[in-house]
């Protein structure tokens, strides 16, 4: 299948820093990419989809301003945890959509964000 | 919107038995339905998927069932082994606005007991 690659793997961090999280899809194009969060020993929420060349998308609930998405590229989307506090840590996992809106969606390894 | 609840929360078999895990999902435009098996900070990975317009899928020891009428969706995995002991979580999707949604279930942590 194709491979999604994210980085870093995990991050620790001071409270108020900004943290950057990139999601690299490196054998295929994606238009579309989507943003997850995960606490421990819960299911994944989806905080916003990323469309190349335009504003995300963000599910109700999660602050743009607090959570900048870039997809600037077809291979490349990133997040940016801004101003972190320790409520942010978590496992944030990306996932690349191929092809059409209909397409397999493949997920990244996940970076694991602990914020101090 | 879409909800997708799952269950059991916890599941543990033991080696050699069946599992089985049961989804039911609100929206019928939902028209795909994978399922993932996640182990522990790992990424989720793909292991079956079934679309709308197929009843049942099998893969070796992996089968999806669809009910569509109930809005009903179950994994089951037969002859379990050690290795399969992962948390696994169903989802449906659904196209709003042009745009795919997946929501996915809250997961079952599967046990399986040598």
């Amino acid at each position: 299948g194709a491979v999604v690659s994210q980085h870093p793997s995990w991050v620790i961090c001071k409270s108020g820093t900004s943290v950057k999280i990139e999601c690299r899809s490196l054998d295929f194009q994606a238009t579309t990419m989507f943003w997850y969060r995960q606490f421990p020993k819960k299911s994944l929420m989806l905080m916003a989809t990323s469309n190349e060349g335009s504003k995300a998308t963000y599910e109700q609930g999660v602050e743009k301003d607090k959570f900048l998405i870039n997809h600037a590229s077809l291979t490349l989307s990133t997040l940016t945890v801004t101003s972190a506090h320790p409520e942010d840590s978590s496992f944030y996992i990306c996932s690349a959509q191929q092809g059409q809106i209909t397409g397999e969606l493949f997920f990244g390894e996940g970076s694991r964000l602990t914020v101090l | 919107g879409e909800n997708v609840e799952q269950h059991p929360s916890t599941l543990s078999v033991q080696e050699g038995d069946s599992a089985v895990i049961k989804c039911t999902y609100s929206d019928s435009a939902s028209n795909y339905f994978p399922w993932y098996k996640q182990e522990l900070g790992k990424r989720p990975q793909l292991i079956i998927d079934i679309r709308s317009n197929v009843g049942e899928k099998k893969d070796q020891r992996i089968a999806v069932t669809l009910n569509k009428t109930a809005k009903h969706f179950s994994l089951h995995i037969t002859e379990t082994q050690p290795e399969d002991s992962a948390v696994y979580f169903c989802a449906a999707r659904i196209i709003i606005q042009g745009a795919q949604k997946l929501v996915f279930g809250q997961g079952t942590r599967l046990t399986i007991n040598p």
